[in-house]
């Protein structure tokens, strides 16, 4: 079965400084990867997505992404937090060893941007 | 700009009330997912479609919830009765079988009182 962890379930860091959100995945084969946003009261908004092309994946608002399969990772990195940045983050998998295929979802990363 | 459009957006009802919630894939896509999330639980699958049968229905009440696709272009949840404990936001979420590309709508907010 696949899974997904999000280590810590809140992370703060100061305007300016590094963003590093962390996702581990276990995955029977190489998985498809996920990471959305979600602002309050919003939808998830697709940030980036890993689909065994580059292992290091550019997304939208400065984020990327590096796919570390010997690691299992999929760490979400912002070299500088924005304000704007504040916002709960889902890292997913998409099983596709399976001929159902779905997504799992981690439990979430809330991300707090002090000024 | 292509967008999976769910509908309504905010929805209060009185216990006991049937729900219907609705979602519009992206044309083209062939899965269709619907999620729950809450405060406690987090983001919970309640049950997916491809080519609009069902895959996979077990995260759901099967004693209230109903999930189907009419057609290509429609899939609807439904809660009857309702109660309180179903109070959420329910996403659709659409993509091709292939799994690189799954997209949410906006959710549809359900308050239950």
């Amino acid at each position: 079965a696949q899974s997904v962890t999000q280590l810590g379930s809140h992370v703060s860091v100061s305007e300016g400084a590094l963003v590093l959100l962390r996702c581990n995945y276990s995955s029977s084969v190489p998985p498809y990867l996920f990471w959305y946003v979600q602002y309050p009261n919003q939808g998830l908004q697709l940030l980036l997505k890993y689909t065994s092309a580059a292992t290091l994946v550019k997304g939208i608002n400065g984020f990327e992404a590096e796919f570390k399969k010997s690691e299992t990772s999929f760490h979400l990195t912002k070299p500088s937090a924005h304000m704007s940045d504040a916002a709960e983050y889902f890292c997913a998998v998409f099983d596709r060893g399976s001929t159902l295929g779905r997504l799992y979802f981690g439990r979430g990363t809330q991300l707090t941007v002090w000024p | 700009d292509a967008r999976v459009t769910q509908t309504p957006r905010h929805k209060v009802t009185e216990m006991g009330q049937e729900v219907t919630m609705r979602c519009q894939p992206i044309l083209g896509h062939n899965t269709v997912f619907w999620y729950r999330q809450t405060m406690m639980q987090g983001l919970e699958l309640l049950a997916y479609f491809r080519n609009r049968a069902p895959l996979d229905d077990s995260g759901m009440p099967k004693d209230r919830f109903s999930a189907e696709m009419p057609d290509a272009t429609l899939a609807t949840l439904k809660i009857q009765p309702s109660e309180p404990r179903d109070s959420a936001v329910y996403f659709c979420a659409s993509g091709q079988s292939s799994g690189n590309t799954i997209y949410f709508g906006e959710g549809s907010w359900l308050t239950v009182v």
